[in-house]
């Protein structure tokens, strides 16, 4: 399989501070791309990095990708209290099928 | 962007029945859709992808004749959840795709059914 592995599977921080979550896959890909799901709501997407990028921005957001060692991260900078959310990361192979890592429950403290 | 709606948001039923959820997408054209299902505090797992007019390919694991996927029409997919039982009970996400399986063409995910089996 190579559905993702997301580190940490907690994550509490204040508001304010950055956080970083951490994806790891298993084998080749297309791209990877980063979700949000509030609780119990559906998933919202943040945003795709292809297999030949290696940084992408989008807002308080920044996503790496290293292929080498089959990793991404998510860096949210100055997170907000708004940004209490479950967060997946998501590996699109040859099958063009998305399969979800184990996700990272984030909670930004006021 | 692209909207996928879809019906109803939440459902209870007793154990036993069958319940049918809608997938629609509303401002495209879904030749794949898949269906995806989330245990609480788990991630979400694929259950079968379908192709338009073709039959749903199911994922290890997952019985076809129990989850009777059918996907008639572009713009909607339903999922039956047959002679369903408490262990049924979860949250169904259902995604939609425009262009074949095996294009890049990005996924847009619907809002999630709830279904309570009592």
């Amino acid at each position: 399989s190579q559905q993702g592995e997301e580190d940490p599977q907690a994550l509490s921080i204040q508001e304010g501070e950055n956080a970083t979550m951490n994806c790891s896959y298993k084998t080749s890909i297309n791209n990877l791309q980063w979700y949000r799901q509030n609780s119990g709501r559906g998933l919202v997407h943040l945003i795709l990095i292809r297999s030949n990028e290696r940084e992408k921005h989008s807002g308080r957001l920044r996503v790496t990708l290293d292929t080498s060692k089959k990793s991404s991260s998510l860096l949210i900078t100055a997170s907000r209290a708004a940004d209490t959310a479950s967060y997946f990361c998501a590996v699109s192979g040859s099958a063009r099928q998305l399969t979800f890592g184990s996700g990272t429950q984030l909670t930004v403290l006021p | 962007g692209a909207v996928v709606s879809q019906h109803p948001s939440w459902v209870i039923c007793k154990s036993g029945t069958s319940v049918k959820i809608e997938c629609r997408s509303l401002d495209f054209q879904a030749t794949t859709m898949f269906w995806y299902r989330q245990f609480p505090k788990q991630s979400l797992m694929l259950m079968a992808t379908s192709n338009e007019g073709s039959k749903a390919t199911y994922e290890q694991g997952v019985e076809k004749d129990k989850f009777l996927i059918n996907h008639a029409s572009l713009t909607l997919s339903t999922l039956t959840v047959t002679s369903a039982h408490p262990e049924d009970s979860s949250f169904y996400i259902c995604s939609a795709r425009g262009g074949l399986a095996g294009s890049s063409y990005e996924q847009y995910f619907g809002p999630g059914t709830r279904l309570t089996v009592t």
